[in-house]
This record gives C-alpha cells, sequence and structure tokens, in this order.
C-alpha cells in the first residue's frame, strides 16, 4: 500500500504571496491532519478533515485553511505569507476505529517551505 | 502551556545496551499516546502506541510503559542499534482524535 504522499516536496516564496500544499492520504483514509514543523514550536497540530468538514482545529491564524475532497485527497493554503510561516509542513492520514475514533496517523514526507 | 514534555533534549547510549526516553503530560483527559521516530527533513515514522487503559504495549524490541498517576510514558528500546539514531516525539491525544500535540523531542545516539 502505498504511503502518504505530499507535494511540492521544496517551496520558496516571499512574502505576501500564497501558498497551496497537497496531501494525498493512504488509500481507505479518511482523517487528514496537517502539522507545521518549526526549530521553535516544534511539531504543532494545524487542522483535521474528514470527510470533507474540518472537525479539528489548532492555534493558527486564519490565513491558514484547509480542505478536503471527496476522494479524502486534502490541501492547505497560506495566504499572506510570512517569514515565521517557514516551516516543515507535515500531512498525516489515518483510518477510522470501529468506534468511530482516530486510529494511528501516518505521516507524508513532509514539504518545505521558504519564505523570503 | 507544554501540554507533553520530554525533557530530556539528548541521550547517548552505546550499542546492545537499553534506551529509555521519557514523557510527561499534564492533561488527564489525554487516553492515547504514540511514539514516532523521526530523520532531519522527514516525516515522522509510527513506532509504537498505548491506549489510556493499558500501562504496557511491547513490539519486538520496542515496549511502551504508562503510568497514569504520574502522567507519565516511557519508551524502552533493547538491544539499541545504531540504526536507531534519531530524534523520537511522544504525542498525545483525547478521545483518540485526529489532534495529536506532541513533546519537543529527544535526539537518541546510539554508538557502536
Amino acid at each position: 500500500k502505498a504511503g502518504v504522499t505530499q507535494t511540492p516536496r521544496y517551496l520558496i516564496k516571499t512574502r505576501g504571496q500564497q501558498v497551496t500544499l497537497s496531501c494525498s492520504p493512504i488509500s481507505g483514509h479518511r482523517s487528514v491532519s496537517w502539522y507545521q514543523q518549526t526549530p521553535g514550536q516544534g511539531l504543532q497540530f494545524l487542522f483535521e478533515y474528514f470527510s470533507e468538514t474540518q472537525r479539528n482545529k489548532g492555534n493558527f491564524p486564519g490565513r491558514f485553511s484547509g480542505r478536503q475532497f471527496s476522494n479524502s485527497r486534502s490541501e492547505m493554503n497560506v495566504s499572506t505569507l510570512e517569514l515565521g510561516d517557514s516551516a516543515l509542513y507535515l500531512c498525516a492520514s489515518s483510518a477510522l476505529t470501529s468506534g468511530g475514533r482516530t486510529d494511528t496517523q501516518y505521516f507524508g514526507p513532509g514539504t518545505r517551505l521558504t519564505v523570503l | 502551556d507544554q501540554q507533553v514534555k520530554q525533557n530530556s533534549p539528548s541521550l547517548s547510549v552505546q550499542e546492545g545496551r537499553i534506551s529509555i526516553l521519557n514523557c510527561d503530560y499534564t492533561n488527564s483527559m489525554f487516553d492515547y499516546f504514540l511514539w514516532y521516530k523521526k530523520y532531519p527533513a522527514e516525516g515522522p515514522t509510527f513506532l509504537i502506541s498505548i491506549s489510556s487503559i493499558k500501562d504496557k504495549n511491547e513490539d519486538g524490541r520496542f515496549t511502551v510503559f504508562l503510568n497514569k498517576s504520574a502522567k507519565h510514558l516511557s519508551l524502552h528500546i533493547v538491544p539499541s542499534q545504531p540504526g536507531d539514531s534519531a530524534v523520537y516525539f511522544c504525542a498525545a491525544s483525547r478521545n483518540q482524535g485526529g489532534k495529536l500535540i506532541f513533546g519537543q523531542g529527544t535526539e537518541l545516539s546510539v554508538k557502536p
């Protein structure tokens, strides 16, 4: 079974621009979560999508948004980029347990975003 | 507010010996805990998990222990191998939801 894929792997943008990152989950996984990793703040949760609906949201400004499509693929968008948005953006997918809870999250390789 | 803490930024162990990585949490509502291994510029790789209804879970060389009263979990790696050298993150969630709270990570170095 193919793992979680993320595109692009590397991206360079300038301040004020916007960016869209893409994530394809493991086949059969319907939950997709996004995380930001920076040296100072570590791994921080951005949001989770399930069945095209945002189920959970972290403490990030509204410039960070996402969506999920009917095939469970997900995108996240960052508008009006700031220097501090430079980070590794990670996507994770998971199945649901028989009880409807999120099972183990499996991560993609990440997208390295550099904002100049 | 750091709800999940890994107080040791680094750990060095000799090959063949036991590696013990520790993690503390403050939120008693957490009910699912995971350990991930991570190399630079790669995504975290899942190692092992434990539900709050258990106090121990084993998978090969990896064992996770959970002490709910102390709000403490640990990962034991026996025997340690040079290929285990990486950054290890513990993570926790509530209601086994899709929001994981991560610790800051511990860099493990296993020396031959």
